[in-house]
């Protein structure tokens, strides 16, 4: 499997910033996506990153609040911007090796 | 919309005992299932994945899926407190690109 790494693991945000998350992998990978977890829910895909060109969104999901970059196949950052208290949710990085699906420890942003 | 369903729960069984974890999912086209657990806090950690109908077994876990009735479940045997946590049913439906459809999950208590 492939091993994720996050940073920061948490932060605390005033509303109206942004932050930006990254995602190391420790090996080439594809496909790499970006996950929300609200408090008590499931995993909501927020973008497929693409290495080379732009991300790929999901319905409710825009690159303006969300914009990721990829610049190569072992790293992505996903940004929150103009951050509200509703975006306060764990982020998380999440790759595709050898056709399974594995999960960075998440970024707990909370926004006040 | 392309579903994936699973009791929320909790489920409670005694130490020792057998936990059986349903799905059921909307796509009949699909053709990867995967079972995730996730501890309170914590990313969602891969256990299993099945991609064929009948049996999987990987030491105290076995996956079964059912695709003529759209039913993937996994089973813990001998459960211990330490399996305790929620159980993510997740599924790569046709047309999705590799994208993971997570259902809500099942909280599973085992008791002393």
């Amino acid at each position: 499997s492939a091993v994720i790494s996050q940073k920061p693991s948490r932060d605390i945000c005033q509303r109206g910033t942004s932050l930006t998350i990254q995602c190391q992998v420790d090996s080439q990978v594809t496909m790499m996506f970006w996950y929300r977890q609200q408090p008590g829910q499931s995993l909501t895909l927020i973008a497929t990153a693409n290495q080379g060109s732009e991300a790929t969104y999901e319905s409710g999901f825009v690159i303006d609040k969300f914009p990721i970059s990829r610049p190569n196949l072992t790293f992505s950052t996903l940004t929150v911007s103009n951050m509200s208290p509703e975006d306060s949710s764990i982020y998380l990085c999440s790759v595709i090796s050898r056709y399974e699906q594995y999960f960075g420890p998440g970024t707990r942003l909370t926004v006040t | 919309q392309k579903e994936v369903e699973q009791n929320s729960g909790p489920l409670s069984v005694p130490e020792g005992a057998i936990a059986s974890l349903n799905c059921t999912y909307s796509d009949r086209g699909s053709q990867s299932f995967f079972w995730y657990r996730q501890y309170s806090g914590k990313s969602p950690e891969l256990i299993m994945s099945i991609y064929s109908n009948g049996d999987k077994e990987d030491g105290r876990f076995t996956a079964q899926l059912n695709k003529a009735s759209q039913y993937v479940s996994l089973l813990i045997r001998d459960s211990q407190p330490s399996d305790s946590a929620t159980y993510l049913c997740a599924v790569i439906s046709t047309g999705t690109a590799s994208k993971l459809t997570f259902g809500t999950g099942t909280r599973l208590q085992v008791t002393l």
